[in-house]
């Protein structure tokens, strides 16, 4: 299967509790895109990477974000001292550079408590 | 900024009925517009695209969009709804702000399909 994985699934966590996720993209893409989902609503945009360098991030990115691609291959999304209002399903996009279609992984939902 | 209106929440059609979904985008040059449809709990799956050249384009699944400029819409069709079709349907507007090519999405329209 060549197609944008994303570990885990499902994430239940308690508010304060620090959480990563992984993104793994198609082999050959470059561009990485990290958005998030609340419910009844369409994704936004968080961050995007071509290669390893992140070149650009959403306000919605607080300090309590952090992504990184170290050598250009996945990507981990980490949140710190998670909120209740953190609570999202968090998707995972890669594309080729030049190429404006991205496709989408499966998502990992997390769940504060 | 870019933006995009789907005016409809749910919309239920019978099955082999047909369906037309709403989009009008906001944007200031020459868009680049997705359609995506996404099964519940599930990632969100490309059907269609369009970035230039024949304004109607033909997607997966039997589905079409057609690409208005005088109204600023992108709406997407399909003559024969099949149950399996029911999802939430989002369209998105993408282009090139110097660094990023991010996509701007659409609340999403949820598709119920009766049989």
């Amino acid at each position: 299967d060549t197609g944008v994985s994303q570990d885990p699934r499902h994430k239940i966590t308690k508010r304060g509790q620090n959480v990563t996720f992984r993104c793994d993209p198609i082999s050959e893409h470059n561009r990485l895109y990290w958005y998030r989902q609340t419910l009844g609503q369409g994704p936004e945009f968080l961050t995007y990477f071509q290669n390893e360098a992140q070149l650009e991030k959403s306000r919605l990115l607080s300090d309590r974000f952090s992504a990184e691609r170290p050598k250009g291959s996945f990507s981990t999304l980490e949140i710190q001292r998670t909120e209740q209002g953190d609570s999202a399903m968090y998707l995972c996009a890669s594309s080729l550079a030049g190429f404006y279609e991205q496709y989408f992984g499966p998502g990992t939902r997390l769940t504060v408590t | 900024a870019q933006s995009v209106t789907q005016p409809d929440i749910h919309i239920t059609v019978s099955e082999g009925a047909s369906l037309e979904l709403r989009c009008n985008y906001s944007y200031g040059a020459t868009p680049y517009l997705f359609w995506y449809v996404q099964s519940p709990g599930q990632g969100l799956q490309l059907l269609l695209k369009y970035f230039s050249g024949d304004t109607l384009v033909q997607g997966i699944k039997g589905f079409e969009a057609e690409f208005k400029r005088s109204q600023s819409s992108f709406n997407l069709r399909k003559p024969s709804v099949h149950w399996s079709d029911a999802a939430e349907y989002f369209c998105a507007v993408g282009g090139y702000t110097g660094t990023a090519s991010k996509l701007t999405f659409g609340t999403g329209t949820r598709l119920q399909v009766t049989l």
